[in-house]
């Protein structure tokens, strides 16, 4: 059974950088496309990025100048930094596994979340 | 990129109801739609894919329809477990986007 296990501060000042990792169980990291997905109160649900075990990522242009998405297949995990954060960061960030073949491009297993929180 | 638009933003419905909730595509997407369901501090979880098709273990009462730019997810008959937030999701392209949600509320 597939597993994604997230953490990463919680409480930011603006300016500083985001950072967060998640680690995967259950399944091969090599196998698939991972993401970053956050669930804000001006937004709702947003599509950060993506890696591959090859290091081959994809980003929303709206927030692709403040992102960086790494993979790490030898600990099966991933990890996101966002720069720069503002109140409008604030939210709740789940890592997911995109999914294959027939569900190419949507999500099919979530990280438990990260609430967020920039505040000065 | 392709914006995706959820209504109603709130449904209230009582248990047994048939409810209906609809998604709009800013442009064509074929059938590359899936439909979401999220709980309180949980993560969504995902329930139709490529418009219509029901991912295993979700209950029957579940249907998605639609292609192009209008889809519907219905709730054939609401049970309590249902009262939820709904999202949908292109998968056509890049970036990927999601509508703003529909909560189904107890009326």
């Amino acid at each position: 059974q597939v597993r994604l296990q997230q953490w990463g501060a919680g409480l930011l000042k603006p300016s500083e950088t985001l950072s967060l990792t998640c680690a995967v169980y259950g399944t091969s990291i090599s196998d698939y496309y991972w993401s970053w997905i956050r669930q804000t109160p001006g937004k709702g649900l947003e599509w950060i990025g993506e890696v591959h075990h090859s290091g081959s990522t994809n980003f929303n242009p709206s927030l692709n100048s403040r992102v960086a998405i790494s993979v790490d297949t030898s600990n099966s995990q991933f990890s996101m930094s966002l720069s720069s954060v503002t109140a409008a960061d604030t939210g709740v960030y789940y890592c997911a596994r995109l999914g294959k073949d027939v569900y190419n491009g949507l999500f099919d297993s979530w990280g438990q979340g990260t609430r967020v929180t920039v505040s000065s | 990129d392709i914006q995706v638009t959820q209504s109603p933003s709130t449904l209230s419905a009582s248990v047994g109801d048939r409810v209906t909730i609809t998604c709009r595509a800013s442009q064509s997407i074929s059938t590359w739609l899936a439909w979401y369901q999220q709980k309180p501090g949980k993560a969504p979880k995902f329930l139709v894919y490529m418009a219509s098709t029901l991912e295993s273990g979700v209950p029957s009462r579940f249907s998605g329809s639609g292609s192009g730019t209008i889809f519907t997810l219905t709730i054939s008959s609401l049970q309590p477990d249902d009262f939820a937030t709904y999202y949908c999701q292109q998968y056509n392209s890049y970036p990927w986007t999601f509508g703003q949600g529909t909560k189904v509320e107890t009326k």
